[in-house]
């Protein structure tokens, strides 16, 4: 079984750019969740889908930052315009219940340079 | 701020029982307690959770204070493919907040 899948791996923007990450969640899976880790912080939460509804996107820093989730199938992260800041490591995860009773799957990250 | 906090680094030899320990003095009664391991170039990877309890699994055990204010991970017998980072972990509210880590290595 194919595991969460995010593309690019890597992407070097300039500032002002847009840039769209994707993850392809597992099959089935219900929950998908985006974190990011920037330059020297701990990964941190950004948003939370059930199927195509946002549940939870307290985490997303400003609204530069737009995410879908078309169907309740991939998910896309959109920044634009990117800023210097917005570099680091960019992970998604799914899973099938909730993290309470069952464990997340998280795909090997996209790494966003913006220079 | 982080709400764990773990030892940047650890060092074990091959094949020795490791014990990696976390603080989270400030947990509610509602956070569960996860582990997950990264190893380079991959995203995180699960090992371990639990509540209250100690846990076991075929990757590892998880001690947990009775107070809960901190918690160790157990690996009965460390190999080369055990060197990771190693992040304790705290999920609510379906949110994990990850401490910073820390980092295994496992000599032969």
């Amino acid at each position: 079984e194919a595991g969460v899948t995010q593309f690019p791996s890597h992407s070097v923007i300039e500032k002002g750019q847009t840039v769209t990450l994707r993850c392809d969640p597992i099959s089935g899976h219900d929950n998908l969740y985006w974190y990011r880790r920037v330059m020297g912080k701990e990964i941190k939460f950004l948003l939370h889908f059930v199927k195509e509804s946002k549940q939870d996107e307290s985490g997303m820093p400003n609204n530069r930052f737009l995410a879908e989730r078309t169907g309740g199938t991939y998910s896309t992260l959109k920044v634009q315009p990117a800023e210097l800041e917005d570099s680091g490591v960019y992970f998604c995860a799914s899973s099938q219940g909730s993290p309470m009773n069952t464990e997340a799957f998280f795909g090997q990250g996209t790494r966003l340079t913006v220079v | 701020d982080a709400k764990t906090t773990q030892p940047n680094s650890m060092e074990s030899n091959e094949e020795e029982p490791v014990h990696l320990p976390c603080n989270h003095s400030t947990i509610s009664g509602t956070d569960y307690i996860h582990w997950y391991r990264q190893l380079p170039s991959q995203g995180p990877e699960y090992v371990i959770h639990g509540l209250t309890s100690n846990v076991n699994n075929r990757m590892a055990s998880l001690a947990i204070a009775e107070d809960r204010k901190s918690s160790t991970l157990i690996l009965h017998r460390a190999t080369l493919r055990d060197a990771a980072v190693y992040y304790c972990i705290l999920f609510n509210f379906n949110k994990f907040y990850f401490g910073s880590g820390t980092k295994l290595n496992v000599k032969p």
